[in-house]
């Protein structure tokens, strides 16, 4: 069955530690998308990539990073200066017109917390 | 900058009672309104995408109209597998990605 999966479904960080979200698609998806929800709060754009080896800061990248080295693969990085990390991370692609308006097909999210 | 708005935060009803929830939007020229539906633990699932005023779509027990300045979810005789958090996302003309509602979270008792 065609999907995106994320991995870990738990992932807990260490303070100074850089830790890794990965996001696997099989969709033959052009663009893919990270997303931070908080409780009470809507979800918030961190990154997305439109093509392969190419992507865009959202509204909150500030201390994460990515990479999209495959059409498949958009991994994301929450660096150590995220200070507040803790959160539900989406990974979700969509077919990627460029027209926008489309809709989104999301994973099952990875739950990042602070040891 | 676009803004969405849901309405109620939570809502409880009981099993067959219909009700409707509100996301209010403001948009510079609207390119479509999406409803999905999300799980506890789980990434949010797709419902429906409405373009224009008047527009309505149907699934199931769901039914989402659109105005010019918002949009209903309507239940009718929700059951309790209808309970989730239920999201509103607006893409306007001007915006190259979604804004989210912050969700209604519904509780169907039976």
């Amino acid at each position: 069955d065609g999907g995106i999966t994320q991995s870990p479904k738990y992932l807990f960080r260490k303070e100074g530690q850089n830790v890794t979200l990965s996001c696997e698609q099989n969709l033959n998806h052009d663009a893919m998308y990270w997303y931070r929800q908080d409780p009470g709060q809507g979800l918030r754009l961190i990154y997305y990539s439109q093509i392969v080896n190419d992507f865009q800061k959202g509204d909150i990248a500030e201390g994460y990073s990515v990479s999209r080295e495959k059409k498949e693969s958009f991994p994301l990085t929450v660096t150590s200066a995220q200070k507040n990390p803790t959160a539900f991370y989406l990974c979700a692609s969509s077919i990627g017109t460029g027209q926008g308006n489309e809709k989104l097909f999301f994973g099952s999210g990875t739950q990042l917390s602070v040891l | 900058e676009d803004q969405v708005t849901q309405s109620p935060e939570a809502l409880r009803l009981q099993e067959g009672e219909s009700s409707s929830l509100n996301c209010s939007y403001t948009v510079s020229g609207l390119r479509g309104l999406f409803w999905y539906r999300q799980d506890p633990g789980k990434g949010p699932e797709f419902l429906f995408t409405l373009y224009s005023a008047g527009e309505e779509k149907e699934k199931e027990r769901l039914k989402a109209t659109l105005t010019k300045k918002e949009s209903f979810l309507h239940i009718t005789a929700p059951k309790p597998e209808d309970s989730a958090t239920y999201l509103c996302a607006v893409q306007g003309g001007s915006a190259r990605q979604l804004t989210f509602g912050s969700g209604t979270q519904l509780t169907v008792l039976p």
